[in-house]
């Protein structure tokens, strides 16, 4: 069964601290590792990672693939009041399915 | 574009009715896909489709069915509603299932309670 893994579940922090989320992952037939931002509504995209070691960067956000360690992480530096909310890694395979993990709810208080 | 759009909204049902939930994208995407999502937890698939007159089970398909007559279109149906489908369903469709194609987008998702 394939399965994914978020931790922390949860994490408080103050504007201007920088965060790291994790993502650890056992599936069958990998295809790509996927974050998303959930605010409350759908999620949204964030990145797509496929290749070990290749940082993928978008404002202050980041993230990075281990394929041998099997895990992902999400950096976020200087954190805003609107990086409030749950973080979603997703798992890809080449069967076509998705598997998200439970999430990080991230809270930035001012 | 209108993207992905979810009918209805927000549903109440009692136990063992039936219904179905809409989704719709103008995108021309050829993979559609239904999650649920109960509170606390990430997203479940449902059932997926990678083109037009294909479709597949997901993580949690018990109790519903699926099909995809059209490339826009990928109605989800509840057979027999039961109080353990109470959650929120999200629809979601990307270009394809080529590894740079698979960004997902979702619809606004439905609200689904079962008394």
């Amino acid at each position: 069964e394939d399965k994914v893994v978020q931790s922390p579940l949860s994490l408080v922090v103050h504007e201007g601290d920088t965060v790291t989320l994790n993502c650890s992952y056992e599936v069958t037939n990998f295809r790509s590792l996927l974050w998303y931002k959930q605010e409350k509504k759908a999620p949204t995209f964030l990145f797509m990672l496929t290749s070990s070691g290749i940082e993928k960067k978008s404002g202050r956000l980041s993230s990075i693939l281990d394929k041998k360690e099997l895990f992902s992480i999400l950096n976020i530096t200087a954190t805003q009041t609107g990086d409030s909310a749950v973080y979603l890694c997703a798992v890809d395979t080449n069967a076509g399915k998705s598997t998200f993990g439970d999430g990080t709810t991230l809270t930035v208080k001012p | 574009n209108a993207g992905v759009t979810q009918t209805p909204k927000f549903q109440v049902l009692k136990t063992g009715q039936s219904m179905t939930l809409q989704c719709a994208q103008d995108m021309n995407h050829e993979y559609m896909s239904w999650y649920r999502q109960d509170p606390g937890m990430g997203l479940r698939l449902i059932h997926y489709s990678v083109g037009a007159g294909i479709t597949d089970q997901g993580e949690v398909p018990n109790g519903y069915n699926v099909s995809r007559s059209t490339t826009e279109d990928f109605p989800l149906r509840l057979l027999s509603a039961a109080p353990s489908q109470t959650s929120v369903y999200f629809c979601a469709s990307s270009l394809g299932w080529e590894p740079s194609y698979n960004e997902q987008f979702f619809g606004p998702g439905t609200r689904l309670t079962v008394l």
